[in-house]
């Protein structure tokens, strides 16, 4: 069985600076993905980055990057120069593959809150 | 248009109403799946369906009864539902294969009221 842990039910940033959230995983599957979502007031899931279990470099789309530690199990996510846009929800998540075959069941932390003011 | 839609976005009902929920995606997947999203509570991965198979079925209760039709479409048929299943239902798509680790991709979620 797959588990996300993500300690930080809410975070506060200064607009331009950078935050990190926190997420940490278990699972017995050698090969996995890790994912963040980002989930505004109005609902939608926006797919944000991802890790492979095997990637050797750390992933970065843009302001986001993912600081994989993979003998610590953690994939936190880094967002440098924090908009007021980035204020909504953020969800960790991992699927595993099993035997080579992915399978396309997510499962999620618990979120975090991200607020930046102004 | 966007790639997965749902429909309604809000929806209230009553606890002997018969309501259905619709999922349309237009990326040319192959799997959909059904999540629950309560309030304080991690998204719960409902049912999947790879190919319009039935591929898992996380233990819901059989007040919620989905249905795909075909690859694109996915429906959930809600009946004498309970206050506790209020919540927001969301609807994802996803290319599935051998080895893929593509992300899922979410509509923008049925926000449920039963009252």
């Amino acid at each position: 069985a797959q588990k996300i842990t993500q300690t930080q039910p809410g975070m506060f940033v200064q607009e331009k600076e950078a935050v990190t959230l926190d997420c940490t995983y278990d699972t017995s599957d050698p090969s996995y993905g890790l994912f963040w979502y980002k989930q505004p007031s109005s609902g939608e899931m926006i797919f944000l980055i991802y890790q492979g279990s095997y990637d050797q470099q750390n992933a970065t789309e843009g302001r986001y990057s993912l600081n994989f530690q993979k003998a610590r199990k953690s994939a936190n996510l880094v967002i440098s120069a924090s908009q007021l846009g980035d204020s909504a929800m953020y969800f960790c998540a991992m699927r595993a593959n099993a035997g080579g075959t992915s399978y396309g069941k997510l499962t999620f932390g618990q979120g975090t809150i991200l607020t930046v003011h102004p | 248009e966007t790639g997965v839609t749902q429909t309604p976005r809000h929806l209230v009902m009553g606890m002997t109403n018969k309501k259905s929920l619709k999922c349309e995606q237009h990326l040319g997947h192959n799997a959909m799946y059904w999540y629950k999203q309560s309030a304080k509570k991690p998204l719960e991965l409902m049912f999947v369906y790879n190919f319009k198979e039935q591929t898992e079925n996380n233990s819901v209760p059989s007040r919620f009864s989905p249905e795909c039709p075909n690859s694109s479409h996915l429906f959930l048929h809600l009946h004498t539902l309970q206050p506790e299943d209020s919540a927001l239902y969301l609807c994802a798509s996803s290319q599935e294969g051998l080895g893929s680790n593509t992300e899922a991709f979410f509509g923008q979620g049925t926000r449920l009221t039963v009252v």
